[in-house]
């Protein structure tokens, strides 16, 4: 089984701009989650959606948006970035329910 | 609110046995998981403790005290490759991974 795909894996980009990071789950997984990853913060909740819907979502500025496809592939989206915004961003799958989530390897945001 | 505090830097050498530490304060507990991250990797699964006791899993070893609010992760006979960051995460309500929060990580180093 594939394991959850994350694109791209790095990326640059200038203060004020828009970027959006794509996120393919585990074949069969419902749930698919998104962290905000800097060091020394360890991984920040940003938000998880469920079968197309907003499951929950963390303590973010409304800059940071997602949504999820029928296929349970996600997207997420940072407007007017910031340089405080430049971090690893990880996103999980997991069935729905149970305990295990499982990461992808990340897309390494710079904002310069 | 909810928190959780583990040691940022642990250093053994190989062969050794060592011992990380993770304490949780959480409006409510479903159970207790730890992760390992290596340098620009993903965060994988190692084990989750929802009852009090030991869970043994080849070299490594969870061990959760719901009254203390305390578990740890053993890891014993280490290696060079044990070498990475290991994050304690717990579930504080049911169903969301928004309701999964992760301490700020231990980072491992093993010396020859």
């Amino acid at each position: 089984k594939a394991g959850v795909t994350q694109t791209p894996r790095y990326l640059i980009k200038t203060r004020g701009q828009q970027v959006t990071l794509s996120c393919s789950p585990i074949s069969g997984h419902r749930s698919v989650s998104w962290y905000q990853q800097t060091p020394g913060q360890g991984l920040q909740f940003l938000f998880e959606y469920f079968s197309e819907t907003q499951r929950n979502k963390g303590n973010f500025p409304g800059r940071f948006s997602g949504r999820q496809f029928s296929n349970s592939r996600s997207e997420m989206n940072v407007s007017t970035l910031e340089l405080g915004d430049s971090a690893l961003y990880l996103c999980a799958s997991s069935p729905g329910q149970g305990n295990t989530i499982y990461f992808g390897e990340g897309s390494w945001l710079t904002v310069v | 609110g909810q928190s959780l505090e583990q040691p940022s830097e642990v250093t053994a050498v190989e062969g050794a046995i060592v011992q990380i530490n993770c304490t949780y304060q959480t409006s409510g507990f479903y159970g207790l998981s730890w992760y390992q991250q290596h340098d620009g990797g993903a965060p994988t699964f190692l084990s989750y403790n929802a009852l009090d006791g030991l869970e043994e899993t080849g070299r490594f070893s969870s061990f959760l005290s719901r009254s203390d609010s305390y578990g740890y992760l053993l890891l014993q006979e280490l290696q060079m490759k044990d070498s990475a960051s290991y994050f304690c995460a717990v579930r504080f309500d049911g169903g969301s991974q928004g309701n999964l929060i992760f301490g700020k990580g231990t980072k491992l180093s093993v010396k020859p």
